[in-house]
């Protein structure tokens, strides 16, 4: 079926550089994207979303590009913050009707 | 203003024994979405009620089964547990026609 992935189920990064979590997608037809961000014993907590007419899109200290063309994702962090050390997931949505699918998730580890 | 409210936080089954689990949705949400997180793994879609009907459902037995009251809150049961079903169970809410979710912190399930 159609599916949500990550290219890296890890990624570790020095306090205070920026961050690159990337997500690629399978499903053309999607076109709703979320960031969502696990920390241990919690739920997902939304960071940012996108639809499929935006290429990019601005929140605070995070930045989500979409490129559709290779159906690619990613979600960056400026200046990254301890707390910022969590899993993030990518997940899409056709329409906003269809269920999200969540891909497996990226481990981010902020070095201080 | 509350977010999604689930309880138990934490349980203990035996095998092939029933279990439900609860969910109040974020103040102002109608529509409510269960998911199963597997240690390691992004949330997989179970199903999601709305006006007390199950809409949408994702690809689980019918031992997983649901009920959504008047008041938007809502009830996961599973019969006949299995080991495979310790997991996190996670809760979301969305308002109507609004494509993103909240989720509640989840119940984590473990079948000894």
């Amino acid at each position: 079926g159609e599916s949500v992935g990550l290219h890296l189920p890890t990624l570790s990064v020095q306090e205070g550089d920026n961050s690159i979590i990337n997500c690629a997608y399978s499903n053309s037809a999607s076109d709703y994207f979320i960031w969502y961000k696990q920390e241990s014993g919690k739920g997902p907590q939304f960071i940012i979303d996108i639809r499929s007419n935006m290429d990019k899109r601005q929140g605070q200290r995070v930045t989500v590009l979409l490129n559709k063309t290779v159906k690619h994702l990613s979600l960056q962090i400026a200046a990254t913050q301890p707390g910022d050390s969590a899993v993030y997931f990518c997940a899409e949505s056709h329409s906003g009707n269809t269920p999200l699918v969540f891909g497996k998730g990226t481990r981010l580890s902020v070095i201080a | 203003d509350a977010g999604v409210t689930q309880s138990p936080t934490h349980l203990i089954k035996t095998r092939g024994q029933q279990v439900t689990l609860r969910c109040s949705p974020k103040s102002g949400h109608d529509t409510v979405s269960w998911y199963q997180q597997a240690l390691g793994q992004g949330p997989q879609f179970i199903f999601q009620y709305y006006e007390e009907e199950e809409r949408q459902r994702g690809n689980f037995p019918d031992r997983f089964s649901g009920h959504q009251f008047p008041n938007y809150s809502s009830e996961l049961n599973v019969n006949a547990l299995l080991l495979g079903d310790s997991a996190l169970y996670l809760c979301a809410s969305r308002q109507g026609g609004n494509y993103g979710y909240t989720f509640g912190s989840g119940t984590r399930l473990t079948v000894v």
